[in-house]
């Protein structure tokens, strides 16, 4: 079973600071790498898939890279929007099923 | 554009039943796979079940297998989960999400579940 460990669990950060996200896998994993983020009451929101496309109407500070075991999200400079969890999510071939990691959240120093 | 709407949650008792529909819409329901994923409150995202573009596969996660059973109809365009001996461990919110082996995956808004007496 494929284990995705986020660091660190909390940022706390200054708007317009960037930020990279850590994302771990257990073992080497495909491109099947994706992440989210979720604000309080709302569903997860993708932002990027399959390592590094970017979502329908995700802006350009977002964006995502990595390979075998190391994924990272870069947000190139923090908007008031994008204090929230983030969440990257593996998409397991066989048994069929995902995988998620712990998140990380990102709040306002 | 994919929509994905989700319907059929509320309160049970511990040891009910309960099912979840999800209404899919803007692209070919019949040729993709499609899973159910769970958030309990102030939690992370848990994977429950997927199932294949046929229906002729299911699969589930360890803490819902033999009480929930993922479904389909495709000539309605529609996912179920029945949700059998409810524990209030199930309390959360559900989700039906189409995460294809490539393109980008679509997620609904998800619908409540609170199992409690």
């Amino acid at each position: 079973e494929i284990v995705l460990t986020q660091s660190p669990a909390t940022l706390s950060l200054f708007p317009g600071e960037r930020v990279t996200l850590s994302c771990r896998a257990s073992q080497s994993i495909t491109s099947y790498l994706a992440w989210y983020q979720q604000k309080p009451g709302q569903a997860p929101r993708l932002l990027i898939y399959g390592v590094s496309n970017r979502a329908t109407g995700i802006p350009a500070r977002f964006s995502g890279s990595g390979s075998g075991t190391d994924f990272t999200l870069t947000i190139t400079s923090l908007e008031p929007e994008d204090f929230a969890l983030y969440y990257c999510q593996h998409h397991v071939n066989w048994p069929p099923g995902l995988t998620f990691g712990g998140g990380t959240k990102v709040e306002i120093k | 554009q994919v929509q994905l709407v989700e319907s059929g949650g509320g309160v049970v008792q511990p040891g009910g039943s309960l099912r979840l529909s999800c209404e899919a819409s803007g692209f070919t329901f019949s040729s993709h796979g499609l899973h159910w994923v769970r958030q309990a409150p102030g939690k992370g995202l848990e994977w429950v079940a997927f199932i294949r573009y046929d229906g002729s596969k299911n699969y589930y996660a360890d803490s819902v297998k033999g009480r929930f059973t993922i479904s389909r109809d495709n000539s309605k365009n529609t996912l179920y989960l029945q949700m059998n001996s409810l524990r209030t461990e199930d309390t959360a919110i559900y989700y039906c999400a189409k995460v294809p082996d490539s393109g980008e995956p679509h997620w609904g808004q998800g619908t409540l579940v609170i199992v409690s007496s």
